[in-house]
């Protein structure tokens, strides 16, 4: 069994104010990194995969990987009360398999 | 239309019932996917496919049974329904990334209530 561990409990945040979630992995060889959005009710969507080390851009998603300490972060700038959600970590292993983290729940509060 | 449908997408059902869930996909994926989710214990892979003759477990398919009927149709049965397998079910699909892992779709899934 992989462990994908999100440990926060519901994060929030004011509108406007960066969101910070983090996410750690317990498979070493895991080299492709995910984050999905859920909408209660709803099905995860991709929003960030990021593969190296390092930090990944998208809009106003920052996805953070450092390997060697085995997690990976999501920033939301500028956070939205769309933006609230719960956010999923997802690590792949093998054979194109995804572990799932147990999810944090964001609050953006206008 | 979506490209990946589920049917039915709400379910009652009574303990020791036959039940099959339905997942169909328009985006040309091979590779198919079953999961459940339950609050508090995030999703979990049930079976996977990566082409209509590949059939594999995932990390709780005790219980379960599939069928992948085409390379667009993976349907997930429940030989003998028990209230533990209450849950919201997903079907994803996704299709070989460029040196990394595939991306997975999903579906909007399917919430299964056994009495």
């Amino acid at each position: 069994q992989k462990e994908v561990e999100q440990n926060s409990g519901p994060l929030s945040v004011p509108e406007g104010a960066i969101a910070s979630l983090n996410c750690t992995y317990s498979d070493r060889v895991s080299q492709s990194f995910f984050w999905y959005r859920q909408y209660s009710g709803k099905s995860p969507e991709l929003i960030m995969s990021i593969y190296s080390n390092g930090d990944k851009e998208d809009g106003r998603f920052t996805a953070q990987l450092n390997k060697a300490s085995q997690y990976v972060s999501l920033l939301i700038r500028d956070s939205q009360p769309s933006d609230s959600a719960t956010y999923l970590c997802a690590v792949a292993y093998g054979n194109n398999r995804l572990a799932f983290g147990k999810g944090n729940q964001v609050v953006v509060i206008p | 239309d979506a490209d990946v449908t589920q049917t039915p997408r709400n379910r009652i059902t009574k303990t020791g019932k036959r039940i099959m869930l339905e997942c169909s996909q328009t985006k040309g994926h091979d590779r198919m996917y079953w999961y459940r989710q339950d609050p508090g214990l995030g999703l979990r892979l049930i079976y996977y496919s990566f082409d209509v003759k590949d059939i594999n477990k995932g990390e709780i398919s005790d219980g379960y049974s599939v069928s992948r009927q085409a390379q667009a149709k993976f349907s997930l049965s429940l030989e003998s329904a028990i209230p533990n397998q209450t849950a919201l079910y997903f079907c994803a699909t996704s299709d070989p990334g460029r040196g990394g892992t595939d991306t997975q779709y999903f579906g909007p899934g399917t919430r299964l209530t056994v009495l």
